[in-house]
């Protein structure tokens, strides 16, 4: 059973350029989370989804970030207009519907995000 | 969401056992206690999650006395694959958001 997938592992972008990174949740999951993690410092929470609907997007900047979780396919936390601050460890987490252990999710390995 | 301290950074050496202890004094009632550790360059991984009393897995025990103001992860012998950081939370039973804190990091020697 494959665990939680994102790619790429490494993005590089340029100020002013979109960033799209995905994440696969693990097969029979259907909640998907997204944090964000500086250097030195702990994950920040982003936004959580289902399929078709944000939950909770408490910690989405107001600006030029969104996410998706459509019907088909991978989630996508996309940023437009990259700005160097930007630069971070993005994280996506499932979950399934029925949870044996609460507050457990499972990681994905991140995306590198650099924008020079 | 309750607050929580823990130490910064602690060393240890291959089979000696590795307490970390997570104060959280504003815990509320339906609070859950659960640890995650996060190796480097990866995503954090669940390890234990408790109410009260003591909490025993495969890999760690989790201790919650009785006013429930703080919690101890121990970890039995550890190795150096244990060398890691390590996150305690705390929230309701059924949270989705997950509150990270700087975590302990924990440096095992040989």
């Amino acid at each position: 059973n494959a665990g939680v997938m994102q790619n790429p592992r490494h993005l590089v972008r340029r100020r002013g350029q979109e960033a799209r990174l995905r994440c696969s949740p693990m097969k029979g999951h259907s909640h998907v989370y997204w944090y964000r993690q500086l250097p030195e410092e702990g994950l920040k929470f982003m936004v959580y989804l289902q399929k078709e609907n944000i939950i909770d997007e408490s910690g989405m900047p107001k600006e030029r970030f969104s996410a998706e979780f459509p019907k088909e396919g991978p989630s996508i936390l996309r940023i437009q207009q990259v700005v160097r601050g930007d630069s971070a460890a993005y994280f996506c987490a499932s979950s399934p519907q029925e949870r044996e252990v609460m507050a457990e999710q499972y990681f994905g390995p991140g995306t590198r995000l650099t924008v020079t | 969401l309750a607050k929580t301290t823990q130490p910064i950074s602690m060393d240890s050496y291959e089979g000696q056992e590795v307490n970390i202890t997570c104060s959280h004094n504003n815990i509320a009632t339906n609070d859950y206690i659960t640890w995650y550790q996060q190796f480097p360059s990866q995503g954090p991984r669940f390890i234990i999650q408790g109410y009260k009393t003591k909490v025993t897995n495969e890999v760690a025990s989790l201790f919650i006395p009785a006013d429930r103001k703080s919690s101890t992860l121990s970890l039995p012998r550890v190795s150096l694959s244990d060398t890691a950081v390590y996150y305690c939370l705390v929230g309701i039973y059924n949270t989705d958001k997950l509150i990270f804190g700087t975590g302990t990091r924990l440096q095992v020697f040989p």
